[in-house]
């Protein structure tokens, strides 16, 4: 199965600033089959990215997605308070035992 | 609008079952792929299987494999799953989440989650 690292594990920003989160496949990922979810506690996952870069309907284009093979970065370019909450990148990769995998998670938390 | 609606928390002694369902409105169940997606307390998110679109067939994580069963019941548009033998360690919250219209599988509609607790 392929396994996804995200990095920071925690990171410590303050509003308005940049958050840069990276996601790395120990393989890579087919059609760059990789998404993008925030979760702010005791709620479900919310759909930011999907296919490494689209954006999910409603989704804020301060978020935005990048990367290709086994490297992947999500990008806020501005925080806003409601942003403070754990991102978590998952891909589907079809011929695997376990097809679909998802990080650790990042934490982003206010400064 | 997709809406997708949880049964309520569960409290199970290690070695029974539980049988969560997710009950579909505003689009029916056959016009869906469903997948379910569990939580540990704490801790991150871990697939448990769904439809496959490329396979046309159901398939589950190798980890949950002989534990459990995804089942679907058009007439009512409520999807189920099953785990068996449970154990301490599946104690979580459980989500079933919808497969988006997109190549590859993202989950665009979550349920709200439904909390099973194992304890003797």
């Amino acid at each position: 199965e392929i396994v996804l690292t995200q990095s920071p594990g925690t990171l410590s920003l303050s509003p308005g600033e940049r958050a840069t989160l990276s996601c790395r496949a120990s393989q890579s990922v087919s059609s760059n089959y990789l998404a993008w979810y925030q979760q702010k506690g005791g709620q479900a996952p919310r759909l930011l990215i999907y296919g490494a870069s689209s954006r999910a309907t409603g989704i804020p284009d301060r978020f935005s997605g990048s990367g290709s093979g086994t490297d992947f970065t999500l990008t806020i370019s501005r925080l806003e308070p409601e942003d403070f909450a754990v991102y978590y990148c998952q891909q589907y990769h079809h011929y695997d035992t376990s097809p679909l995998t998802f990080g650790g998670g990042t934490k982003v938390e206010i400064k | 609008q997709v809406q997708l609606v949880q049964s309520g928390a569960e409290v199970k002694k290690p070695g029974a079952s539980v049988k969560v369902s997710c009950k579909v409105s505003g689009y029916t169940l056959t016009e869906l792929s469903m997948h379910w997606v569990r939580q540990a307390p704490g801790k991150g998110l871990e697939w448990m299987g769904g439809f496959d679109p490329e396979d046309g067939e159901t398939i589950y994580a190798q980890k949950f494999q002989g534990r459990v069963t995804m089942t679907e019941d058009t007439s009512t548009d409520t999807a189920y799953m099953e785990l068996s033998s449970l154990r301490s360690e599946d104690t979580a919250v459980y989500y079933c989440a919808r497969d988006g219209v997109a190549p590859g599988i993202y989950f665009d509609s979550w349920g709200q989650g439904t909390l099973v607790t194992v304890s003797s």
